[in-house]
């Protein structure tokens, strides 16, 4: 059973328009981690949160907030998408700190159009 | 500053071949920690192995093999008799206390393999 849902796993939207992401877990690991991943590139953290904190990457640009309303859940809201943003975005969770392995979605595939 | 770099950008053999991925990495760190991801076409990063800096014994786990060598800060990935099914991205990552959360992925090797 997926541990780790992302929804939709497709999605398609207008350059400038809002669009969120979703990721849930059933595994209740603090640390919940949003990454992009270009095609053909490694993927890049954008930002996570441990509990309630949110740590932002210093390069992650302001265009992408993120929620979590609960342990549970966690949310991607990328503000204007541009084409630049399209992109896989894969949601992860972890126990704790990077010392613990961590369990990965199957991405959500955004496309800018 | 970290630092994976994975040389090998695409991979190809034929099935039952082993297969080596190659993966080196930077850290100043003294506390760190290395991972091997598989991605299969579906997507999602399937989590392979985890080593820290402290134990440099190599690990196996069926077909699949990891060399840590600290002296030449080399994390390598062997893959014994292929199978299609081991067709895939795989990603070799650095963690350390030092980086916060953030794990420094390499850019991958895919690996092709063919009947």
């Amino acid at each position: 059973d997926a541990m780790v849902i992302q929804n939709p796993r497709y999605q398609v939207t207008q350059f400038g328009k809002p669009v969120t992401l979703s990721c849930s877990q059933t595994l209740n690991h603090n640390v919940m981690y949003w990454y992009q991943q270009k095609s053909s590139q490694a993927p890049k953290l954008l930002f996570h949160y441990y509990d309630k904190d949110f740590n932002n990457e210093a390069d992650t640009p302001d265009n992408f907030q993120s929620r979590r309303p609960n342990t549970s859940f966690c949310f991607l809201d990328i503000r204007s998408p541009g084409l630049g943003d399209a992109a896989m975005y894969l949601c992860a969770t972890s126990r704790d700190a990077v010392n613990t392995e961590a369990f990965f979605g199957q991405g959500t595939r955004l496309t800018v159009v | 500053a970290q630092k994976v770099t994975q040389a090998q950008t695409e991979i190809s053999v034929v099935e039952k071949e082993d297969v080596t991925l190659d993966c080196v990495y930077e850290t100043r760190d003294t506390t760190y920690y290395l991972f091997w991801y598989k991605q299969p076409p579906s997507g999602e990063l399937v989590f392979l192995i985890r080593r820290n800096s402290f134990d440099e014994q190599n690990e196996i786990s069926g077909r699949y093999s990891w060399n840590f060598q600290k002296s030449t800060s080399s994390f390598n990935f062997t893959i014994t008799a292929s199978q299609v099914v081991d067709s895939a991205v795989y990603f070799c990552a650095l963690g350390s206390s030092n980086s916060g959360y953030a794990l420094n992925f390499g850019k991958g090797t895919s690996l092709l393999v063919t009947p």
